[in-house]
C-alpha cells in the first residue's frame, strides 16, 4: 500500500539551513504537504506543491519535488529557535478523501 | 472565523466508560475526517464525511462510531473505551471545489487517556 517515509529526528544550530526528507511510494499523489506541529498543537499547513511543479518557495521555505525518486524536501532557511517543532510529510490525490501521512521528523533548533 | 475546534481537549477515561468528541468548522467545508496520533506511527484515519448525513471508514475505525447531523459538526464515539485507544484525536476538514481543494485545516486535538 501506500507509505511516506521520514527520518524522526533532526537537529541543527540557530541560523543554519534545515533540510527535511520524505519519501513516498504513490506515483498517484496530485498535492505533497507540509505540517507543522508545535508542541500541545494541531497541524500547520506550512506548504504544499502540485506533483507537476519541481520547486516551490515561500520566504524561508523551499520546497523540492522529485517526482521520479518520489522524493520531497523541505528546506528552511536561517533556522530559527521558533521552527522547532515536528513537521509532518503527507500526500493526497486529488478528488478522493485519501491522505496520507508521514511518521513527522522532530526539529530540534541549537541556540 | 474560529476554524477548526474540537472539545475537550483533555479527557481521562476508565476502561469501559462511553465519551464524544466534538469537532466543529464554521468555514462551510464539505468534508470532515478524524485522525488519531500515536508516537512514532504519524496519523491514522478513523473516519471520515464527505457531507451533512455521510460517513465512512477510514484506516483504523474499530472501536469508534461517528455522526455527521449537520454540516458544521463531526462527532467520534467511543462507546466502551479501551487503553489503547489512549492517544491524540484531531478533527479536519477541507473544501470541496475551488482553488486549494485539497487542503485540510486541523483543530487544536483532544488528548484522551483510558485507564
Amino acid at each position: 500500500g501506500e507509505d511516506v517515509e521520514q527520518s524522526l529526528f533532526l537537529s541543527v544550530r540557530e541560523g543554519d539551513s534545515s533540510v527535511i526528507n520524505c519519501t513516498y511510494t504513490d506515483s498517484s499523489s496530485t498535492y505533497l504537504y507540509w505540517y507543522k506541529q508545535e508542541p500541545g498543537a494541531g497541524l500547520q499547513l506550512l506548504t504544499y506543491i502540485f506533483s507537476n511543479m519541481d520547486m516551490k518557495q515561500d520566504q524561508r521555505l523551499t520546497v523540492l519535488l522529485n517526482k521520479k525518486d518520489k522524493h520531497l524536501s523541505l528546506r528552511i532557511a536561517d533556522t530559527q529557535t521558533g521552527d522547532s517543532a515536528i513537521y509532518f510529510c503527507a500526500e493526497s490525490t486529488g478528488g478522493t478523501y485519501k491522505y496520507i501521512f508521514g511518521t513527522g521528523t522532530r526539529l530540534k533548533v541549537l541556540a | 472565523n474560529a476554524g477548526v475546534t474540537q472539545t475537550p481537549k483533555f479527557r481521562v477515561l476508565k476502561t469501559g466508560q462511553s465519551m464524544t468528541l466534538l469537532c466543529a468548522q464554521d468555514m462551510n467545508h464539505e468534508y470532515m475526517y478524524w485522525y488519531r496520533q500515536d508516537p512514532g506511527m504519524g496519523l491514522r484515519l478513523i473516519h471520515y464525511s464527505v457531507g451533512e448525513g455521510t460517513t465512512a471508514k477510514g484506516e483504523v475505525p474499530d472501536g469508534y462510531n461517528v455522526s455527521r447531523l449537520k454540516k458544521q459538526n463531526f462527532l467520534l464515539g467511543l462507546e466502551s473505551a479501551a487503553p489503547s485507544q489512549t492517544s491524540v484525536y484531531f478533527c479536519a476538514s477541507r473544501i470541496s471545489g475551488g482553488a486549494d481543494t485539497d487542503t485540510q485545516y486541523f483543530g487544536p486535538g483532544t488528548r484522551l487517556t483510558v485507564l
